[in-house]
């Protein structure tokens, strides 16, 4: 079972770069997140999509841009990079509507911003 | 806003001992809270959750939490440490569309 593929796993950009991470899901989940994950700071929801053709932001969307793909895939875009960007990133998914259903995370994307 | 806090940073324990990672939370209503486990370079493990009923809840690789309403806290624990266990902790309370989470606990278990 793959569950939540995140591509890339490392990254390195220059500042004013654009990059887009990918993240799919096989587990038929409706709702898909992207977080950011910085020291100190726990996890920090960026963008979610609770279902496939809805996406909304959420505590720190600046910067960033999502695309729903369709209901495996959820990309999130950063335009125009800057080092305040330097981050790891998480993909998750869930089942929709189900506030006591756990959320599987992939194994992230580790991106350093020059 | 629902929110959780783990007031240690670090905790550390010897092999054998019990261990215990606090969490106290704040939520509007009744609280949906969730232990996840992070191993170096991996996302995060869904360990256990609490929804509702027993105050003692049960999860993976021998670990427990205790749910205390009058304390709001939410504490994971395991009666023998493995130096296995060794990993950054979560606790975490769900939104409608999303989850919260605290800024994490690291877990080191000694020989």
């Amino acid at each position: 079972n793959a569950g939540v593929t995140q591509t890339p796993k490392f990254q390195v950009l220059k500042t004013g770069q654009s990059m887009t991470l990918q993240c799919a899901q096989d587990m038929n989940h409706n709702s898909m997140y992207w977080y950011r994950q910085d020291p100190g700071m726990g996890l920090r929801l960026i963008y979610y999509s609770a279902s496939e053709g809805t996406t909304d932001k959420g505590e720190v969307p600046n910067g960033y841009n999502v695309s729903r793909l369709n209901k495996r895939e959820f990309s999130l875009r950063l335009e125009s990079a800057a080092p305040s960007q330097t981050s790891v990133y998480f993909c998750a998914s869930s089942e929709a509507g189900q506030n006591n259903q756990p959320q599987h995370f992939g194994d992230g994307t580790r991106l350093s911003i020059l | 806003a629902q929110s959780v806090a783990q007031p240690e940073d670090q905790v550390n324990v010897a092999e054998g001992n019990p261990l215990t990672v606090k969490c106290t939370y704040s939520v509007s209503g009744n609280p949906y809270l969730f232990w996840y486990v992070q191993y170096p370079n991996r996302g995060l493990q869904f360990l256990l959750k609490y929804i509702t009923g027993d105050n003692l809840v049960k999860g993976s690789y021998g670990f427990e939490a205790e749910f205390n309403k009058s304390q709001t806290s939410f504490h994971l624990k395991k009666p023998s440490a493995l130096v296995s266990d060794s990993a950054l902790y979560f606790c975490a309370v769900r939104e409608i569309y999303d989850m919260r989470f605290g800024a994490g606990t690291r877990l080191t278990v000694k020989p």
